[in-house]
């Protein structure tokens, strides 16, 4: 198994610009979720989805959208990129709704220009 | 909504020595208390995590102890080595139908050899 992966590694965008961060898991994992973690913080729920068709907001979800059209992806959009954007995004997914274990991609650096 | 608080911000110990991370949370119904290690550049990765029926947990050098009356948990490390050097992140999950987790910003561990 991959586990997460994430695309790209890194990026630069200018402000206004739009782009898509891409999350694939193949742990056939229910549960997924976008943070962001900004220089000295930790880490904040942008969006969250408990399946295929179901997403839902975290405490940061300004400025970004999700969708969640199979088990496997979960794409996290940036429209009209910002400055307060720049940032490590993290996507991690888990098995079910209980007690279980996050399991984090390896993180996508974006700087907003 | 829960709120987690993570005290030291920085630790820096001599190797050998123990380390000692505190966090306190506000949601009394949170059931679930991860801490993960995070390297620099790399993703966030669970150490250990304790359940709120349990008040300790250990696993080789680290343990977890939750008291949940005051609401706070704890990590321990002892005999720390210089690859023990990370950021350390404390969590809990929430209260309500979803539990996400909320993170606390995190304790930079430096062990000096």
């Amino acid at each position: 198994n991959a586990g997460v992966t994430q695309t790209p590694k890194f990026r630069i965008l200018k402000i206004g610009q739009s782009m898509t961060l891409q999350c694939t898991q193949d742990m056939n994992h229910n549960y997924m979720y976008w943070y962001r973690q900004d220089p000295g913080m930790g880490l904040k729920l942008i969006y969250y989805s408990v399946g295929a068709g179901i997403t839902d907001k975290g405490e940061v979800p300004n400025g970004y959208n999700v969708s969640r059209s199979t088990t496997e992806d979960f794409p996290l959009r940036l429209e009209l990129a910002a400055p307060s954007q720049t940032s490590v995004y993290f996507c991690a997914s888990k098995r079910g709704g209980g007690v279980v274990e996050q399991y984090f991609g390896p993180g996508t650096r974006l700087t907003v220009t | 909504g829960e709120n987690v608080e993570q005290h030291p911000s920085t630790l820096s110990v001599q190797e050998g020595d123990s380390a000692v991370i505190k966090c306190t949370y506000s949601d009394s119904a949170s059931n679930y208390f991860p801490w993960y290690k995070q390297e620099l550049g790399k993703r966030p990765q669970l150490i250990i995590d304790i359940r709120s029926n349990v008040g300790e947990k250990k696993d080789q050098r680290i343990a977890v102890t939750l008291n949940k009356t005051a609401k706070h948990f704890s990590l321990h490390i002892t005999e720390t080595q210089p690859e023990d050097s990370a950021v350390y992140f404390c969590a809990a999950r929430g209260g309500g139908s979803q539990g996400n987790l909320i993170f606390g910003k995190g304790t930079k561990l430096s062990v000096k050899p």
